[in-house]
């Protein structure tokens, strides 16, 4: 059974400062990780995807991946009250595994306090 | 406009009445997915389709059914709604399995009393 972890939060973060999501895959032959951004009644939309080790910056966003720990994350700079949110890590077994091969965290919470 | 369109975007029914929500793509993709949403358990995955006439269920099948006759369409079926199917809906679709963006419709909020 391949999970996606993530803590559900809130996390409350400061006007201005960073915001570090956190999430964790169980399966070690995840080949591409997406984050998604989801209002209250609204639905997910992508903020950006990572499939390298390392680090991708789009603007404020910064996308960070590490396989051999199985885990990536996204940090927000200069953090808004627009970002204000639940933020989803969706993981991409590509070929091989069973289902669709796209599975979600249940996502975490975020606070951005003025 | 690149869309996944879903229809109706609210419904309050009753037990057992037979209701269909429509999905539809413009862009041509190949995989497309349908989606619950509950508070506290996340998106959960109730069936998907690969292509037409191939679908299979997610993890969260029973009591729903779906058919792919076109590409651009996934129709979500409930034949007998029961309160417990009182969730938010989302469709969804993408290109293919590997790294594909997967793109959401605007959702479907049920209500089934």
């Amino acid at each position: 059974q391949k999970e996606v972890e993530q803590n559900s939060g809130p996390l409350s973060v400061p006007e201005g400062a960073i915001a570090s999501l956190n999430c964790t895959y169980s399966d070690r032959g995840s080949q591409s990780f997406f984050w998604y951004r989801q209002y209250s009644g609204k639905s997910p939309e992508l903020i950006m995807f990572i499939y390298s080790n390392g680090d991708k910056e789009d603007g404020r966003f910064t996308a960070q991946l590490n396989k051999a720990s199985q885990y990536v994350s996204l940090l927000i700079r200069d953090s808004q009250p627009s970002d204000s949110a639940t933020y989803l890590c969706a993981v991409n077994i590509g070929s091989g595994g069973g289902a669709d091969g796209l599975t979600f965290g249940k996502g975490t919470h975020l606070i951005i306090q003025p | 406009e690149a869309q996944v369109t879903q229809n109706p975007r609210y419904l309050i029914t009753v037990t057992g009445k037979k209701l269909t929500v429509t999905c539809s793509q413009n862009m041509n993709h190949e995989y497309m997915s349908w989606y619950r949403q509950d508070p506290g358990l996340g998106l959960r995955q109730i069936y998907y389709s690969m292509n037409v006439e191939v679908t299979d269920k997610g993890d969260v099948p029973e009591g729903y059914k779906v058919s792919r006759k076109e590409k651009r369409n996934f129709p979500l079926i409930l034949e007998s709604p029961s309160p417990n199917q009182t969730s938010l809906y989302f469709c969804a679709s993408r290109w293919g399995r590997g790294t594909d963006t997967q793109y959401f419709g605007p959702g479907t909020r049920l209500t089934v009393l």
